[in-house]
C-alpha cells in the first residue's frame, strides 16, 4: 500500500543551524510529493511539492528533491530561524488521494 | 488569498451526542476533503468530494459519520453519537481539482467529556 515514514520529532536546533528532516515513502505508480507545515492552532498549509523525479521543490529558503531510486523527499533548510518552529508534514498524492506522515516537530531556540 | 472557513473552532460535548461540523471551501474549488487528525499524528482523509459527489469515504465510520454538499460548495460533517475516540482535529481542505494542492482551514478542534 501507500505510506509515508518520517523522522520521529522533536528536532531541537539553535538559531541559523542545518536542518534535514527525512521523510521516505511507499507508493504504487507516481505519487507526487509534497511538504505541508502546521502552526499551532493552525491547519496545514502547502510548503513545497515536486511532482516527478529528480524535481526540486523550494521555498521560503526550504527545499526537498524528488528521489525516485531511494523513494525519500529530505526537507533540507541551511539556516533556520525561531519563526520556523512548527510541525512539518511529509504527504505524497497518488490517484488523486493524500497520505500524510505523522510530522515532525520542530524547535529553534534562539 | 481567499481561506477555507470552518466553524466552530472549538466543540466540547458529551459522548452520546451530535454534533455537526460546517466547511466553506474557496470558491470555485470543487474538490473538498474532511480529515481527522489526532493529537500528534498527521491527517487522515475521511471523505472526498469532487463537486456535490462523494469520490472516496473508504475511511468514513459510516455508523455514525456523515458528511454532505449538497450544492457543491459548503458541506458538513456529522457525527451521532459522540465517543470518547472521536476526539481530535478536524481539518476541512479544497482544491480548485483532484490534481492541484490543498488549501486547508484552520480546523475544529472536539473534545468528547
Amino acid at each position: 500500500g501507500n505510506s509515508v515514514t518520517q523522522m520521529e520529532g522533536p528536532v531541537t536546533l539553535s538559531e541559523e543551524a542545518f536542518l534535514t528532516i527525512n521523510c521516505t515513502y511507499t507508493a504504487t505508480g507516481y505519487p507526487s510529493l509534497f511538504w505541508y507545515v502546521q502552526y499551532p492552532g493552525e491547519g496545514l498549509q502547502l510548503l513545497l511539492k515536486a511532482t516527478k523525479a529528480d524535481d526540486k521543490g523550494s521555498n521560503k529558503g526550504f527545499e526537498a528533491t524528488y528521489r525516485k531510486e531511494t523513494t525519500s523527499f529530505h526537507l533540507e533548510k541551511g539556516s533556520v530561524q525561531v519563526s520556523d518552529s512548527a510541525v512539518y508534514f511529509c504527504a505524497l498524492r497518488v490517484t488523486y488521494k493524500y497520505i500524510f506522515g505523522t510530522g515532525t516537530r520542530l524547535k529553534v531556540l534562539a | 488569498e481567499a481561506e477555507v472557513a470552518q466553524s466552530p473552532r472549538y466543540k466540547i460535548t458529551e459522548k452520546s451526542q451530535a454534533v455537526a461540523f460546517w466547511c466553506d471551501p474557496i470558491s470555485g474549488h470543487a474538490t473538498l476533503y474532511w480529515y481527522r487528525q489526532i493529537l500528534g499524528q498527521g491527517p487522515e482523509l475521511l471523505v472526498q468530494f469532487q463537486d456535490e459527489s462523494v469520490v472516496d469515504d473508504s475511511q468514513l465510520p459510516k455508523d455514525r459519520f456523515s458528511a454532505e454538499r449538497l450544492k457543491g460548495v459548503d458541506s458538513t460533517l456529522k457525527i451521532q453519537p459522540a465517543e470518547l475516540g472521536d476526539s481530535a482535529m478536524y481539518l476541512c481542505a479544497s482544491s480548485l481539482d483532484g490534481d492541484q494542492p490543498q488549501h486547508f482551514g484552520d480546523g475544529t478542534r472536539l473534545s468528547i467529556l
